[in-house]
């Protein structure tokens, strides 16, 4: 079974620019999280979607958000981008609300300049 | 005081060490205990999972939970220049439902030398 897929994998903007990252979680999972990752934070919690809706949400400014598709893709959008954005986004996937376990994708690296 | 904590190395051993990686939490209601390896330029993988207090075994890996204490470890024995990554723990207070997230430590830097 392929595993969960994020594209792009590299990417590169400027300050005031916004992005959307795509995730496609593993075939029949229809739970995407999203992860921001970094040296000083590590990994944090940005928000989850279950059929096409969010469910819970981190500690982040409105600027990040997020969807979900019927096929269970996600993305998430970053508007206005700081410095402070870059980071190694990582998106997982679980099979049920009600299973314990995610399995993560292999990331998007964005840097903001 | 955060809610893990993770000592964040690095961590050098030769090979076939026993390597302890160990997390501390403050959050009772963590339930749930994971742990992540993640090779450089990689997500996370899954390890292991627990859910109660005591040993669970697979392989060369042994996690260790004590929910008396707050405290979670992770055992690799016969240690292999393989295993040099990134290791986070996570957990969470629920098995699912509306609220699941996992809260991670900042993850141990282990490099396993030849």
């Amino acid at each position: 079974k392929a595993g969960v897929t994020q594209t792009p994998r590299y990417l590169i903007k400027t300050r005031g620019q916004q992005v959307t990252l795509s995730c496609s979680p593993i075939s029949g999972h229809r739970s995407v999280s999203w992860y921001q990752q970094t040296p000083g934070q590590g990994l944090q919690f940005l928000f989850e979607y279950f059929s096409e809706t969010q469910r819970n949400k981190g500690n982040f400014p409105g600027r990040f958000s997020g969807r979900q598709f019927s096929n269970s893709r996600s993305e998430m959008n970053v508007s206005t981008l700081e410095l402070g954005d870059s980071a190694l986004y990582l998106c997982a996937s679980r099979g049920a609300p009600s299973t314990d376990t995610q399995y993560f994708g292999p990331g998007t690296r964005l840097t903001v300049l | 005081q955060k809610e893990v904590e993770q000592d964040p190395g690095p961590l050098s051993v030769p090979e076939g060490a026993i390597v302890s990686l160990n997390c501390t939490y403050s959050n009772s209601a963590f339930q749930y205990f994971m742990w992540y390896r993640q090779y450089s330029r990689k997500g996370p993988e899954l390890l292991m999972y627990t859910y109660s207090s005591g040993n669970k075994e697979d392989g060369r890996f042994t996690a260790q939970v004590d929910k008396s204490s707050k405290y979670i470890s992770l055992f690799i024995r016969d240690s292999q220049p393989s295993d040099s990554a990134t290791y986070l723990c996570a957990m969470t207070s629920n098995s699912g439902g509306s609220n699941y997230k996992l809260t991670f430590g900042k993850g141990t830097l282990l490099t396993v030398n030849p």
